[in-house]
């Protein structure tokens, strides 16, 4: 049971180029949520999705982009990488019809601007 | 706006000590609380979550507590071992308006259990 996978889990991007982190649950769960961690900081919601075809932004969604077109897959996008997204990209996955249930999460895709 | 804070930040102790790791929060209004592991370079690895309406949780060594009227949670780790060194992380859990759920999280605490 592979559970979150992330791709891929390190990269170097230059500034103003365009990128997609891959994410994708083996799990059949509803809801997905991408998360960026920053050095010393908690996690930030940057979009989620409760089911394919439904996204809805969370708290830091500027300069991302996301698409759910099946229940498996969930991938961000940027279009114009800036420095300031430099950072720690985390995928996480939800049953849907128990809150109760914990995240789970993917490892991580480290992504550097320079 | 929630906000979540651990202290302390970091923390270094001998094996086989017992000890808390605190965890506060603005909004009392929350669905549950969450304690996570994250390891270095790894994801997070959920470790216990306590309903808004329990007092606590338990998985083996560890123990978690939740008193949502003041906005405090502790997870109190038994008989420390150096495989719990890691960053604790804590978040608490809101049901958004539209649909599915959004965790807040803190900054986390370093442990660190030498021999």
């Amino acid at each position: 049971n592979a559970g979150v996978t992330q791709t891929p889990k390190f990269h170097i991007l230059k500034i103003g180029q365009s990128m997609t982190l891959q994410c994708t649950q083996d799990m059949n769960h509803n809801y997905m949520y991408w998360y960026r961690q920053d050095p010393g900081m908690g996690l930030k919601l940057i979009y989620y999705s409760v089911g394919a075809g439904i996204t809805d932004k969370g708290e830091v969604p500027n300069g991302y982009n996301v698409s759910r077109s099946t229940t498996e897959d969930f991938p961000l996008r940027l279009e114009l990488a800036a420095p300031s997204q430099t950072s720690v990209y985390f995928c996480a996955s939800s049953p849907r019809q128990n809150s109760n249930q914990p995240q789970h999460f993917g490892d991580g895709t480290r992504l550097s601007i320079l | 706006k929630q906000e979540v804070t651990q202290i302390p930040a970091a923390l270094s102790v001998p094996e086989g000590e017992n000890l808390v790791l605190n965890c506060s929060f603005t909004d009392s209004a929350i669905y549950n609380l969450q304690w996570f592991r994250q390891d270095p370079g790894k994801g997070l690895t959920s470790l216990l979550l306590i309903q808004s309406s329990q007092r606590e949780q338990t998985s083996g060594r560890l123990n978690a507590s939740l008193d949502k009227s003041s906005g405090r949670s502790t997870l109190y780790i038994a008989a420390s071992q150096p495989g719990d060194s890691a960053t604790y992380l804590c978040a608490v859990r809101l049901i958004l308006t539209g649909g599915g759920n959004k965790l807040t999280f803190g900054t986390g605490t370093q442990l660190k259990v030498e021999l």
